[in-house]
């Protein structure tokens, strides 16, 4: 069973640019999850999505957001890209959701550079 | 405020001894708390994870415990091996579906 898959790997962007990020969840999982890690804050919670619903989100300005396809894939996109926006990325995914006491399973991560 | 502090920062150990991490918390409503390792520049493994009731729950050379009324919890690794260098992150989750994640103990196994 192949796991959760991210792309790109990495990627360098220019200050006010834009980016998106894609996730590819283990078949069969219908949660989607977004996290941020810096070496600063460490990982901070995104948002999740179930369903095509977004579930919850993490407090982290309008300029992050995120869909979540019918085919449980999702899209993490960041709008006016600051330098303090170059972290590592995690998408993760379980069958029910975050609280549900369901194993979460995380990608290896967009390495995001902002210049 | 909803925290989770973790103890020590870092820790050297040699290989084939036994350590365990500490994990602090202030978090409410609980829902459950979880282990994870994440090796660098990888993704994060889950270890373990505990709901308000289980006191225990091993995982292979990884013991992880918790106490729900002192609001603590610690991972105990067991013969430690070169490969278990890495940090080591402990979550808890809100009911609500909210994570606080705590700012991971970085182990370093030497031989």
């Amino acid at each position: 069973k192949a796991g959760v898959t991210q792309t790109p790997r990495y990627l360098i962007k220019t200050r006010g640019q834009q980016v998106t990020l894609s996730c590819s969840p283990i078949s069969g999982h219908r949660s989607v999850s977004w996290y941020q890690q810096t070496p600063g804050q460490g990982l901070q919670f995104l948002f999740e999505y179930f369903s095509e619903t977004q579930r919850n989100k993490g407090n982290f300005p309008g300029r992050f957001s995120g869909r979540q396809f019918s085919n449980s894939r999702s899209e993490m996109n960041v709008s006016t890209l600051e330098l303090g926006d170059s972290a590592l990325y995690l998408c993760a995914s379980s069958e029910q959701g975050i609280s549900s006491g369901n194993t979460i399973y995380f990608g290896e991560g967009s390495w995001l550079t902002v210049v | 405020k909803n925290q989770v502090e973790q103890s020590p920062q870092s820790l050297i150990i040699l290989e084939g001894k036994n350590c365990t991490l500490q994990c602090n918390y202030t978090v409410s409503p609980f829902s459950n708390l979880r282990w994870y390792k994440q090796d660098t520049g990888r993704g994060p493994v889950s270890l373990t994870i505990m709901t308000f009731s289980e006191n225990t729950k091993s995982n292979g050379r990884y013991t992880a415990t918790l106490d729900a009324d002192t609001k603590q919890s610690s991972l105990h690794i067991t013969a430690s091996q070169l490969s278990d260098s890495a940090s080591y992150i402990c979550v808890v989750i809100q009911y609500g579906n909210k994570l606080v994640f705590g700012a991971g103990t970085i182990l370093r196994v030497k031989s």
